[in-house]
């Protein structure tokens, strides 16, 4: 069965720095990755799909099939960044995405 | 353009107390999914549906019951609420041809 592991439950970085929110999955096929995000009193939306390959918001993923990963980056980080982010995986035939514990991320001033 | 709504926003039942969540969308879509959040576990599937009519289970689906009469609508029920059900639940529906999910506000319910 698929897994997404997303390591960090928290995350803390400086306005400014860089941001790398991590996403390891586990599927024998050829998944699509995704990450969603969810700001304080708003509803989950879509923030990136890896095969877009595009940016939003300054954030990039690239999916890496030989680590099984999708890393989301973002080179400087800004207070509007505090969110929640869960990193999700759906296949070809499969009607659902498996979505991982997700990750706070914490911008400090 | 609503998009997807859910309602009640909030709720507080008492154990073995029943309740029905609506979940309503105006895009068409095929897809409809029942998900609750908890902390630390994420977003876990409850129940879906692939077309008006069809239901199916996903990872958590003991104590709930659903179902899409209608094409828009998708209802999740508690028949007899437990404090183990206390959570945030979402709503989200999607077209068949992508993961385009898109999630209703929540509903933030509380069984004591």
């Amino acid at each position: 069965a698929q897994r997404v592991t997303q390591p960090e439950k928290l995350l803390s970085v400086f306005k400014g720095a860089p941001v790398e929110l991590k996403c390891n999955y586990s599927y024998s096929g050829s998944p699509e990755l995704f990450w969603y995000v969810q700001y304080s009193r708003q509803r989950l939306q879509l923030l990136l799909r890896h095969i877009s390959r595009e940016s939003i918001k300054g954030f990039t993923a690239d999916l890496n099939k030989g680590e099984t990963s999708f890393h989301l980056k973002k080179p400087f980080a800004q207070e509007e960044d505090s969110a929640m982010y869960y990193c999700a995986l759906g296949y070809f035939g499969n009607e659902k995405l498996t979505f991982g514990t997700g990750t706070r991320l914490t911008i400090i001033p | 353009n609503a998009g997807v709504t859910q309602t009640p926003k909030f709720r507080v039942l008492k154990t073995g107390q029943s309740m029905t969540l609506l979940c309503a969308q105006d895009m068409n879509h095929e897809y409809m999914y029942w998900y609750r959040q908890d902390p630390g576990m994420g977003l876990r599937l409850i129940h879906y549906s692939v077309g008006e009519g069809t239901t199916a289970k996903g990872e958590v689906p003991d104590g709930y019951n659903v179902s899409r009469l209608k094409k828009q609508n998708f209802l999740l029920g508690l028949e007899s609420a437990a404090p183990s059900q206390t959570s945030v639940y979402f709503c989200a529906s999607n077209p068949s041809d992508s993961y385009g999910y898109t999630f209703g506000s929540g509903t933030r319910l509380t069984v004591v």
